[in-house]
């Protein structure tokens, strides 16, 4: 079975913090991929990464940046939180030509 | 562009019930169509997918959905609603972005079970 974890489930923090939330998946898939999820809006794409080091911006990137050093791994960085960031934050992986996103239990994140 | 509408926010059946949760796409590609289930406080889980092939697909959990490409949908449906089926769904479209692998969601549907 794939298996993404996500590194905290509920995390707070405080506005102008530096935020980290990590993403491994353990089945050697080429795409990662970071999503915020709010109430009546779905499921909204931040980055996503096709390649190690390679990242391309989704639909709302801004106050967000990624890294993914590593194949396993991708992580979301919040420079600076902000209240209007507080959200559920979902990391998904998929094979490369297989396109069944495998998603992380996610992070309920609060900025206080 | 692609994009996905799920027709109705909330879904409210007695159990036992018909399940119908109803999804349109629009894509300008053929398009791989998904349904994921999300239960409180977890992530999303796989129900279903098309890709080519048969257009009726069979899920987990009883779950199955027709590919209509005259009618742009991909409508999920259970004959027999069970309480463990309350839960919010998302129906998605791929098969536009190569290798990349991205998804475009709908909203979401949350299916209520009454007892």
């Amino acid at each position: 079975d794939v298996k993404v974890t996500q590194s905290s489930r509920y995390l707070v923090k405080r506005t102008g913090e530096k935020v980290f939330l990590e993403c491994v998946q353990d089945m050697d898939h080429e795409n990662m991929f970071w999503y915020r999820q709010d109430p009546g809006l779905g499921l909204r794409l931040i980055y996503f990464s096709y390649d190690v080091k390679m990242k391309e911006k989704g639909d709302i990137p801004e106050g967000y940046s990624v890294s993914r050093e590593k194949k396993e791994r991708f992580s979301l960085i919040l420079e600076s939180a902000s209240t209007n960031q507080t959200s559920m934050y979902l990391c998904a992986s998929s094979y490369g030509t297989e396109e069944t996103q495998y998603f992380g239990p996610g992070t309920r994140l609060l900025v206080l | 562009a692609q994009s996905v509408t799920q027709l109705g926010s909330h879904v409210s059946v007695s159990e036992g019930a018909l399940v119908l949760l109803r999804c349109n796409y629009s894509s300008s590609v053929p398009p791989y169509l998904f349904w994921y289930v999300q239960y409180p406080n977890q992530g999303l889980q796989l129900l279903l997918k098309y890709t080519t092939g048969a257009t009726l697909v069979k899920g987990i959990n009883g779950f199955e959905a027709e590919f209509k490409k005259s009618e742009t949908s991909f409508h999920l449906t259970k004959p027999s609603a069970h309480m463990s089926d309350a839960a919010e769904y998302f129906c998605a479209v791929g098969g536009f972005s190569g290798n990349t692998g991205k998804l475009i969601f709908g909203q979401g549907t949350t299916l209520q079970v009454k007892p």
